[in-house]
């Protein structure tokens, strides 16, 4: 079944530490979206790719980093520098041809800082 | 002003009633609305879409379209205990990227 896999699903961080989130998809789309959610709140775009070998900064970036070098895995590393990391980080993917209308989400991961 | 916003909520509505979310945004460009449903420590799905100005039906869910009031809503007619999830409303704004509102809680109690 297609669908989009992330991994850690729990994952706890001492302060300093820099930890990498895992998401792969075999929806074979385009676009591929991390999001950010607190607790009762919607979801904030970190960052997001197009296209292989090139992504933008959504509206929180600061503190964390994305790579893009397989159409299939969007890796999302949050560093040090990200003050307040504990969070429900979200993987999500689109076809281009649909735009960021219709997304896919994968099940989470939940960082918690010690 | 949040470019999405709704009520936190919870709102509560015995089953069977009529639960009725609501969604103001600010980008008057928006063409796109959706509304995404999020159980507990899971991931938003998409439950609804709509693009035109009016009532739009699935099921038991109605989107309903403001574009003049910049509003769009849905109902959930029947509710159900397993109706209860957060709701959350998005726009796809001018950048062709998806907003997300805070959500609104649903509670439907037996």
């Amino acid at each position: 079944d297609g669908g989009i896999t992330q991994s850690p699903k729990y994952l706890f961080r001492k302060e300093g530490q820099n930890v990498t989130l895992s998401c792969e998809q075999n929806l074979n789309h385009d676009a591929m979206y991390w999001y950010r959610q607190d607790p009762g709140q919607g979801l904030r775009l970190i960052y997001y790719s197009q296209i292989v070998n090139d992504f933008q900064k959504g509206d929180i970036a600061e503190g964390y980093s994305v790579s893009r070098e397989k159409k299939e895995s969007f890796p999302l590393t949050v560093t040090s520098a990200q003050k307040n990391p504990t969070a429900f980080y979200l993987c999500a993917s689109s076809t281009t041809s649909s735009g960021a209308n219709v997304l896919t989400f994968g099940a989470g991961s939940r960082l918690t800082v010690l | 002003q949040k470019e999405v916003e709704q009520n936190s909520g919870p709102l509560s509505v015995p089953e069977g009633a009529i639960a009725s979310l609501n969604c103001t945004y600010s980008d008057r460009g928006s063409q796109s609305f959706f509304w995404y449903r999020q159980y507990s420590g899971k991931s938003p799905e998409l439950i609804m879409s709509i693009y035109s100005n009016g009532d739009k039906e699935d099921g038991r869910f109605t989107a309903q379209l403001n574009k003049a009031s910049q509003y769009v809503s849905l109902l959930i007619r029947d509710s159900q205990p397993s109706d209860s999830a957060t709701y959350l409303c998005a726009v796809v704004n001018a950048g062709n990227m998806l907003t997300f509102g805070g959500g609104t809680r649903l509670m439907v109690k037996p």
